[in-house]
């Protein structure tokens, strides 16, 4: 199975200290992996995506193959940052249609 | 970005009544939808793949006849959730890729849709 991971249920922070929210994928090929975000009462929203190699709101996430993972981190943690968050990736089908994945998804609360 | 809508925002229902719960693309043809469902505190899981002019594909385990879904128009896919029952009773999920453009592949999400079965 293709399965994305997210250990922890709950991360709590302190405004301004580091942040970095797990997440690991079963090996499959070359996944494509994404990172949601969920704010409160609000729809889930594409943060980044690991083939952009981009920095969104100060957050980066790093593909390791190695070690499977798509960890998202920042290095100085916002009240603002507080949400859900969810690791995604794309199912490797033999259809045209993009199926996602998700991982059980983090709850940060960056405490002021 | 790409727009996707849901409606109703939420739904009370009576065990054993049906309840459409509809789905747009605003701003975009998308050809595939996808419907998910999420529980409290829970991750979002896919029911189904609804393809515009033919059958949606549901998850394993996903009752076809339960949640009928039909995709009659390139901007439009509905949820139906037949003779509900409390335990049906959770938040649906949809979303749509615009086929190309900046934004291809990339799976933009409606608001969801709060449905309680009393």
């Amino acid at each position: 199975a293709q399965r994305v991971t997210q250990p922890e249920k709950l991360l709590s922070v302190f405004k301004g200290a580091p942040v970095e929210l797990k997440c690991n994928y079963s090996y499959s090929g070359s996944p494509e992996l994404f990172w949601y975000v969920q704010y409160s009462r609000q729809r889930l929203q594409l943060l980044l995506r690991h083939i952009s190699r981009e920095s969104i709101k100060g957050f980066t996430a790093d593909l390791n193959k190695g070690e499977t993972s798509f960890h998202l981190k920042k290095p100085f943690a916002q009240e603002e940052d507080s949400a859900m968050y969810y690791c995604a990736r794309y199912l490797i089908s033999s259809g045209s249609a993009r199926q996602l994945t998700f991982g059980s998804g983090t709850q940060l609360t960056v405490l002021p | 970005g790409a727009v996707v809508s849901q409606h109703p925002s939420r739904v009370i229902c009576k065990s054993g009544t049906s309840v459409k719960i509809e789905c747009r693309s605003l701003d975009f043809q998308a050809t595939t939808m996808f419907w998910y469902r999420q529980f409290p505190k829970q991750s979002l899981m896919l029911m189904a793949t609804s393809n515009e002019g033919s059958k949606a594909t549901y998850e394993q385990g996903v009752e076809k006849d339960k949640f009928l879904i039909n995709h009659a128009s390139l901007t439009l896919s509905t949820l139906t959730v037949t003779s509900a029952h409390p335990e049906d009773s959770s938040f649906y999920i949809c979303s749509a890729s615009p086929p190309q453009g900046a934004f291809y592949n990339e799976q933009f999400f409606g608001p969801g849709t709060r449905l309680t079965v009393l």
